[in-house]
């Protein structure tokens, strides 16, 4: 089955730098590959995703890059804020929406001020 | 729309109790799924549906598991008997079809076996 690296497991970074996040896969059939942010007791949330036919794909401060060859996506998030700190983790599938998510075990990401 | 609905949002049962954990999907929505989370293992697949049918229940990890979706607006996971290892935060998600993939997540249930 599929199995998903993370890390850094812990991110601090100083309000206002960027954030990078990195994710390994290891089933090459998986095919979309979801970013969630979860805040402390909430749900988890859907902040940007990317399938297998594109390489990047950026929402306002947010990007997601993916490299098909090495399995590996990242998530860029930039000019960060305070309210960016929760814990967030990757996923992967390979079967779209009508298949399980395999989650990374997440990044504790804190902001500074 | 009111979203993936869950109940109970917190359970607190005694170790050999039976448990029943319910989910409501989003209207529409052809895919349902239960994920566990732990501080120790994360989120975990434990089973999804697709048009009220299981798919893959391999990441349930008992005998002692077990779920069913009547119809389409309804699914339960049921523990029986429970263990205070069974002590986590159930999240039931759904995914509509049609080439849209993202999927949608409940509030949660914080169960607690004691």
């Amino acid at each position: 089955g599929e199995n998903v690296e993370q890390h850094p497991s812990t991110l601090s970074v100083q309000e206002g730098d960027s954030a990078v996040i990195k994710c390994t896969y290891s089933d090459s059939a998986s095919n979309y590959f979801p970013w969630y942010k979860q805040e402390l007791g909430k749900r988890p949330q859907l902040i940007i995703d990317i399938r297998s036919n594109v390489g990047e794909k950026k929402d306002q401060r947010i990007a997601v890059t993916l490299n098909k060859t090495a399995k590996h996506f990242s998530l860029h998030i930039t000019e960060t804020q305070p309210e960016d700190s929760a814990v967030y983790f990757c996923a992967a599938t390979s079967g779209g929406g009508a298949d399980g998510l395999t989650f990374g075990k997440g990044t504790h990401l804190i902001i500074q001020p | 729309d009111a979203g993936v609905i869950q109940s109970p949002r917190h359970e607190v049962t005694e170790m050999g109790q039976e448990v029943t954990l319910r989910c409501k999907p989003i209207s529409g929505h052809n895919s349902l799924f239960w994920y566990r989370q732990t501080m120790m293992r994360g989120l975990e697949l434990l089973i999804y549906f697709n048009n009220n049918v299981p798919i893959d229940d391999s990441g349930m990890p008992e005998d002692r598991f077990s779920a069913k979706m009547p119809n389409a607006s309804f699914s339960t996971l049921k523990i029986q008997p429970s263990e205070p290892r069974d002590s986590a935060v159930y999240f039931c998600a759904s995914s509509p079809s049609g080439g849209s993939y993202e999927q949608y997540f409940g509030p949660g249930t914080r169960l607690t076996v004691t």
